[in-house]
């Protein structure tokens, strides 16, 4: 079963907006890991937070954790057309494995 | 460096062929793994290797075996293909274990289809 959910399932925008998409998980983590994925290719990570970390930026990314609530959260700021993919978390439990959810995608249109 | 290489990138299959679907790195990471993607259900975990000699079941396990002789190759096979298996896998690395994490690195993909 999957460990995390992202929520919504597809998001619609116009360039120059900001795009958030959120991401829910089952169990204690010791970081939680997005990810992005062009139509037909491999996944690319984008950023890591881990369980001590509240909020972490890079570029355009802002990403924030709160394991309270056992949730995350993706902000994209300015979008581009380039921005177009699917967005995955994924939960990394320390058992070795990295549990994925079911990702977001996100249109961005001109 | 390459990365993660996979091939086949694309390989059509008859119900109850063989196959074996191979991944390599050149980073020298200790922990590759192998997912499936199908529509609508994200990647899902089939098996895993912590290094040369060491693997273990991910969450869908039945109908592959793998095996790690090196540290650079982590080949998937399917033993009796079937119309279930058609999705496309990725093969993925990272540098070691630990509790601090650390990103994966993802192969291409190889997109399957089993008549």
């Amino acid at each position: 079963s999957q460990q995390g959910e992202e929520d919504p399932q597809a998001l619609s925008i116009q360039e120059g907006e900001n795009a958030t998409m959120n991401c829910s998980y089952k169990t204690s983590i010791n970081n939680l890991q997005w990810y992005r994925q062009n139509s037909g290719r491999g996944l690319v990570h984008l950023i890591l937070i881990r369980s001590n970390e509240r909020e972490k930026h890079s570029g355009r990314l802002r990403v924030t954790l709160d394991t309270s609530k056992k949730s995350s959260s993706l902000l994209i700021t300015a979008s581009r057309a380039a921005d177009t993919a699917s967005y995955f978390c994924a939960t990394d439990t320390g058992f070795q494995k990295l549990v994925f959810g079911t990702g977001t995608r996100l249109l961005v249109s001109p | 460096n390459a990365g993660v290489t996979q091939t086949p990138k694309f390989q059509v299959l008859k119900t109850g062929q063989s196959m074996t679907l191979q991944c390599a790195q050149d980073m020298n990471h200790e922990y590759m793994s192998w997912y499936r993607q199908d529509p609508g259900m994200g990647l899902r975990l089939i098996h895993y290797s912590v290094g040369a000699g060491i693997t273990d079941q991910g969450e869908v396990p039945n109908g592959y075996n793998v095996s790690r002789s090196t540290t650079e190759d982590f080949p998937l096979r399917l033993l009796s293909a079937a119309p279930s298996q058609t999705s496309v896998y990725f093969c993925a690395s990272r540098p070691h274990l630990g509790p601090i994490g650390y990103e994966q690195y993802f192969g291409p993909g190889t997109r399957l289809t089993v008549t």
